[in-house]
C-alpha cells in the first residue's frame, strides 16, 4: 500500500522560514494536500493541488512538489503557526495521510 | 456557509457497535462526497472510508473493510459511519469531511468538528 512519509518534528524561529517534507513514491505524480490542525481543533485546508491555497488562507503558505517529495513551506512563521501539519494523497480512490509534523515555534 | 454537525459523544462497551452521524449543510449534499477520518488521542489522522453523496457509491480502507459502513440520507443531508466490534483501540474522535469527488485531483476542504467515541469495559 502507497505511504507518505513526514518528519516527526520541526522546529523554526519566529520570522524565519519552515519548511515539512512529505515523501513518497514518484509523489509528483500525484496531487498532494496539506491540512493544518492546531490542538484541540479540526483539521483545516492550507494547500491542495500541491501548491494552491484556498481562500482566506494567508500568503506565507505555499506548497511544492518534485520527483518523490512534497514540501509546505511557511515564509515569515508567526507563533498562530505552531500546529500539527499533515499532508495527504490519493491512491486507487483511497486517502492517504502522512504521519503528521509537529511544528514548534521558538 | 459549509458546516457539518456531527452526533454526541458515545461511550460504547467491547464488542458493541457505534453509528456516527454528520449532517451538511451550506451546499448541494449530493454533489460532493463525504469523508470519515478518525484520530485516536495523540495520534496521527486515519482515513476510514468514504461514501458518494450523489450515488451512494463507497470506499473503505482496508484496515476496516470488514466492520465498517457507511450510508447516507440525502433528504437529510447526513452521513453515518456504523463501525461494530469495537475494541479499546476504536476509542477516537471520528470526523467528517467533504470532498468533492475521490480522484486523484480531490482535496478535503471542510471538517466537522469531530464525534469521541470511546469504547470501555
Amino acid at each position: 500500500s502507497y505511504e507518505l512519509t513526514q518528519p516527526p518534528s520541526e522546529s523554526v524561529s519566529p520570522g524565519q522560514t519552515a519548511s515539512i517534507t512529505c515523501s513518497g513514491d514518484r509523489l509528483v505524480n500525484k496531487y498532494t494536500s496539506w491540512y493544518q490542525q492546531k490542538a484541540g481543533q479540526s483539521p483545516i485546508l492550507v494547500i491542495y493541488q500541491d501548491t494552491k491555497r484556498p481562500s482566506g488562507i494567508p500568503e506565507r503558505f505555499s506548497g511544492s512538489n518534485s520527483g518523490n517529495t512534497a514540501t509546505l513551506t511557511i515564509s515569515g512563521t508567526q507563533t498562530i503557526d505552531e500546529a500539527d501539519y499533515y499532508c495527504q494523497a490519493w491512491d486507487s480512490s483511497t486517502v492517504i495521510f502522512g504521519g503528521g509534523t509537529k511544528l514548534a515555534v521558538l | 456557509q459549509v458546516q457539518f454537525v456531527q452526533s454526541g459523544a458515545e461511550v460504547k462497551k467491547p464488542g458493541a457497535s457505534v453509528k456516527v452521524s454528520c449532517k451538511a449543510s451550506g451546499y448541494t449534499f449530493t454533489s460532493y462526497a463525504i469523508q470519515w477520518v478518525r484520530q485516536a488521542p495523540g495520534q496521527r489522522l486515519e482515513w476510514m472510508g468514504w461514501i458518494n453523496g450523489g450515488n451512494s457509491n463507497t470506499k473503505y480502507s482496508q484496515r476496516f473493510q470488514d466492520r465498517i459502513t457507511i450510508t447516507r440520507d440525502t433528504a437529510a443531508s447526513t452521513a453515518y459511519m456504523d463501525l461494530s466490534s469495537l475494541t479499546s483501540e476504536d476509542t477516537a474522535l471520528y470526523y467528517c469531511a467533504r470532498s468533492r469527488g475521490a480522484s486523484y485531483n480531490d482535496y478535503i476542504d471542510y471538517w466537522g468538528q469531530g464525534t469521541l467515541v470511546t469504547v470501555s469495559s
